[in-house]
């Protein structure tokens, strides 16, 4: 069964750009989650969906972040636009249940 | 709310030597408590976590912790330590199934000396 993936795996642009960050989860997983971890700093929830629905959206930091699960199968994280302090590596999760899954991450490194 | 705190950022073992990891948490709820793994370039992985009944777990790769309600600890051991243990190691607590998302420690970098 394959595991959560993020794509891409790097991004380095520079302020005031631009950039989408996509997750698939483990098929079948309806939870599906955003984490952020500044370097330095623990991992920090973003938002959760259930489904295609954001039923938890407390962490986003403010407005410029915009996070999409069309249908309910991947999900993107848009970042517009992007800000030195945007930098860190992103995480996306899904779950069944309350274990979660996590994918390898997204290193997001603004210029 | 809930909170994380993970004593100490980095910690330094012999092969073979015993590791202990601390993690102490807050919750207004019973908690979900869960130990994570990061090897270099990979994601997190789960080790092992508690949910409800027996207060010690026991997880991948030799590894244990022990929920103290008392001490709202979650303290992971392992009896001896392998090369291959060295890895950042995340404590995180989640109060499902009203509130699935976690909460994070800051993390622990282990370094395994031969």
């Amino acid at each position: 069964e394959a595991g959560v993936t993020q794509f891409p795996s790097h991004s380095v642009i520079e302020k005031g750009q631009t950039v989408t960050l996509r997750c698939d989860p483990i098929s079948g997983h309806d939870n599906l989650y955003w984490y952020r971890r500044v370097m330095g700093k623990e991992i920090k929830f973003l938002l959760h969906f259930v489904k295609e629905s954001k039923q938890d959206e407390s962490g986003m930091p403010n407005n410029r972040f915009l996070a999409e699960r069309t249908g309910g199968t991947y999900s993107t994280l848009k970042v517009q636009p992007a800000e030195l302090e945007d930098s860190g590596v992103y995480f996306c999760a899904s779950s069944h249940s309350h274990e979660q899954f996590f994918g390898p991450g997204t290193r997001l490194t603004v210029l | 709310a809930q909170s994380v705190t993970q004593l100490g950022s980095h910690v330094s073992v012999s092969e073979g030597a015993l590791v202990l990891l601390r993690c102490n948490y807050s919750s207004s709820v019973p908690p979900y408590l869960f130990w994570y793994v990061q090897y270099p370039n990979q994601g997190l992985q789960l080790l092992l976590k508690y949910t409800t009944g027996a207060t010690l777990v026991k997880g991948i790769n030799g590894f244990e912790a022990e929920f103290k309600k008392s001490e709202t600890s979650f303290h992971l051991t392992k009896p001896s330590a392998h090369m291959s243990d060295a890895a950042e190691y995340f404590c995180a607590v989640g109060n499902p199934p009203d509130d699935y998302k976690l909460s994070f420690g800051a993390g622990t970098t282990v370094t395994v000396r031969a």
